[in-house]
């Protein structure tokens, strides 16, 4: 069965270093998304991007968040100077279709900001 | 906000006996979503009901929704150890809205 793949399974990065988050959508999918889960704490919306940009952003997605589609493959998930809050698992997730559609979720990323 | 909570927080049970989870939401919602996560693992897709159904059937669960109360069911039958887990429900509003998580219920069942 198809799935959403993501690396690493974990990385432990030193405050103000940059972080990349990669993830491989399931390939018939156009609809991607970034989720994060604080330990202990609910799943929480990143981002969503369709079409080569983001159709919609959460107040969590800040300057210091960006993502990208670099081929036809991959979505990544940047954060640009990673803070000790940034510390979460990172949930990448895609859907065939948007508004209705089931969202598949991968294993996620741990991040550990120390 | 689209959130709602899942009931109980936590519910432990014997193998063989039924598990029921709850989840509530204050909004119109497009869909509803419930998903598993095994301790610090990915989430699992389970069950997708739609605003305009009221029950759905996958194996052993059985999902409810009743539109009129704004709430959700997930009901394991004849669970097993290896349902130990958290059940999130996730509520898709109207107007193309991201999923929105609940703080889920962390299920043990007891062999």
């Amino acid at each position: 069965e198809p799935e959403v793949t993501q690396t690493p399974s974990h990385q432990v990065t030193q405050m103000g270093q940059e972080v990349i988050l990669r993830c491989v959508p399931i390939s018939n999918h156009l609809y991607f998304y970034w989720y994060r889960q604080i330990l202990g704490q609910k799943v929480e919306f990143l981002v969503s991007f369709y079409n080569n940009e983001i159709s919609e952003k959460s107040e969590i997605f800040d300057d210091q968040f960006s993502v990208e589609r670099p081929d036809g493959s991959n979505f990544t998930l940047k954060i640009r100077s990673t803070k000790l809050e940034d510390s979460a698992m990172y949930f990448c997730a895609s859907s065939v279709g948007g508004a209705g559609n089931t969202i598949y979720f991968g294993e996620g990323s741990w991040l550990t900001v120390v | 906000s689209q959130q709602g909570e899942e009931d109980p927080q936590a519910l432990s049970i014997q193998e063989g006996e039924n598990a029921t989870m709850n989840c509530s939401y204050k909004t119109s919602i497009n869909n509803l979503q419930w998903y598993r996560q095994n301790s610090g693992r990915g989430l699992v897709h389970l069950i997708l009901i739609r605003s305009n159904e009221r029950e759905k059937h996958s194996g052993r669960l059985r999902v409810t929704l009743d539109t009129s109360k704004k709430s959700s069911s997930l009901l394991i039958t004849a669970s097993r150890a290896a349902d130990t887990a958290s059940y999130f429900c996730a509520k898709e509003g109207t107007g193309n809205t991201p999923l929105v998580f609940g703080k889920g219920t962390r299920l043990s069942v007891i062999a």
